[in-house]
């Protein structure tokens, strides 16, 4: 297992347009996070799945952004509508069912002009 | 609702000398679990170290330590014998308890650490 991957691993994009982004967990983790980290800032907590159940979605996952994690495997977050401010990376991380380690992947860096 | 503060945006160290990164953290939770995960350029984010809040041991990884002080709510980080490969973003976190509701982490600001020759 190579560890999570995602893409793309970077993404320009109109102001306006909709981008989704892929993320693919080690195998057999169940969990999965999602993060936006903007330019020397910490990551900030979008939203987790459980297997294919999203549990819990942070206040900064506006109406604009959904995400999905069909047969609890892969994830994307889609943004509709990108706005200037929506540029950032976005990260993925997963973990197993036990323990608290999360494994990063490279992230998606997206520019909205 | 958690916070945790990097209060240091920058540090120098030079090789093979040892550098302390801070960091304090506020919750009303006692029983959590605390994280630094470091960020290379251009690279992705991997666990340093890991402590757990019940534990009153500091968490020791080869050249990496913790100073954990509970009523302090301080958790800082020191790296002894710094090496060229060090240099990187570092990130303290701060996780609640895990549930099934999910084991989020809420960041620091992070603190920009360079290794110079």
């Amino acid at each position: 297992d190579t560890g999570v991957s995602q893409d793309p691993r970077h993404k320009i994009t109109k102001r306006g347009q909709n981008v989704t982004f892929r993320c693919d967990p080690i195998s057999e983790h169940n969990r999965l996070y999602w993060y936006r980290q903007t330019l020397g800032q910490g990551p900030e907590f979008l939203t987790y799945f459980q297997n294919e159940a999203q549990l819990e979605k942070s206040r900064l996952l506006s109406d604009r952004f959904s995400a999905e994690r069909p047969k609890g495997s892969f994830s994307t977050l889609e943004i509709q509508r990108t706005e200037q401010g929506d540029s950032a990376m976005y990260l993925c991380a997963s973990s197993p069912t036990v323990g608290t380690e999360q494994y990063f992947g490279p992230g998606t860096r997206l520019t909205v002009t | 609702a958690q916070t945790v503060t990097q209060s240091q945006p920058e540090m120098s160290v030079q090789e093979a000398e040892t550098v302390t990164l801070s960091c304090t953290y506020d919750t009303s939770e006692n029983n959590y679990y605390l994280f630094w995960y470091k960020q290379p350029p251009s690279r992705q984010m991997i666990l340093v170290i890991r402590q757990e809040a019940y534990k009153q041991q500091n968490a020791t990884e080869n050249r990496f330590s913790v100073n954990f002080q509970k009523a302090a709510k301080s958790f800082s980080l020191k790296i002894s014998d710094s090496q060229l490969g060090d240099t990187a973003m570092y990130f303290c976190a701060f996780m609640k308890q895990p549930n099934n509701a999910g084991n989020m982490l809420t960041f620091g600001g992070g603190t920009r650490l360079m290794v110079k020759p």
